[in-house]
């Protein structure tokens, strides 16, 4: 089974540019979620999709983030535009319905730093 | 709200020694609670999970977890580590019911093996 794919790998960019990372869920994963960790932190939630319907976004900095996964399946995560701490690892996972019994499949994630 | 404390942030075990992780949480309901780890430059990976049933939970590489409900704690062990166990362990937690599942990680613990 492919895992859940990410790319780009790493990122650096300028601060007050805009950046967008792409992730593709395990096949037939109804939900998939995009985390922030941040060096030395556990990862944080900032959304939660079922197919392509928002379930949880929180915690996402509305203002300068945005997701998408308008055909249930691959989402884009956009910052616009970036500040020096948005420098993190971006983590998307993915998982059955429901998350909490069937368990998270996690990416390798898109480490971005912001200069 | 959830949350999870890993009250250490180092640990330092000799390569064949016991290992104990602690790993407390705040939740009102019974909780899904899960053990990830994170080596350098990867995602994170599954090592074990509860959700009901018995306290004492198998999980990958040998690491077990144990669900204290009276002390609200979690933690994971292993009779005996290897060098490749060092890493970044992270304790997680999630409702146990409702769409919105994501997970709450602790701080996480960095785990640091002497030869």
């Amino acid at each position: 089974e492919a895992g859940v794919a990410q790319s780009p790998r790493y990122k650096i960019i300028e601060k007050r540019q805009s950046v967008a990372f792409w992730c593709n869920p395990i096949s037939g994963h109804a939900t998939l979620y995009w985390y922030q960790q941040i060096l030395g932190q556990g990862p944080k939630l900032l959304i939660q999709f079922q197919n392509n319907g928002v379930v949880d976004d929180s915690q996402l900095p509305k203002d300068r983030f945005s997701a998408e996964r308008l055909k249930g399946v691959d989402s884009t995560l956009k910052i616009q535009p970036a500040k020096l701490e948005d420098s993190a690892v971006y983590l998307c996972a993915s998982s059955l319905v429901p998350g909490q019994r069937y368990g998270y499949t996690f990416g390798s994630g898109t480490r971005l730093t912001v200069v | 709200a959830q949350s999870v404390t890993q009250p250490d942030i180092h640990i330092t075990v000799s390569e064949g020694a016991s290992l104990e992780l602690r790993c407390n949480y705040s939740y009102g309901a019974t909780p899904y609670l899960f053990w990830y780890v994170q080596s350098p430059g990867q995602g994170l990976q599954l090592l074990l999970k509860y959700f009901s049933g018995d306290t004492l939970v198998q999980g990958i590489k040998g690491f077990e977890a144990e669900f204290k409900r009276s002390q609200s704690s979690f933690n994971l062990r292993k009779p005996s580590v290897h060098w490749s166990d060092a890493a970044e362990y992270f304790c997680a937690v999630v409702s146990s019911g409702g769409g919105a599942d994501g997970l709450t990680f602790g701080k996480g613990t960095h785990l640091i093996i002497q030869p």
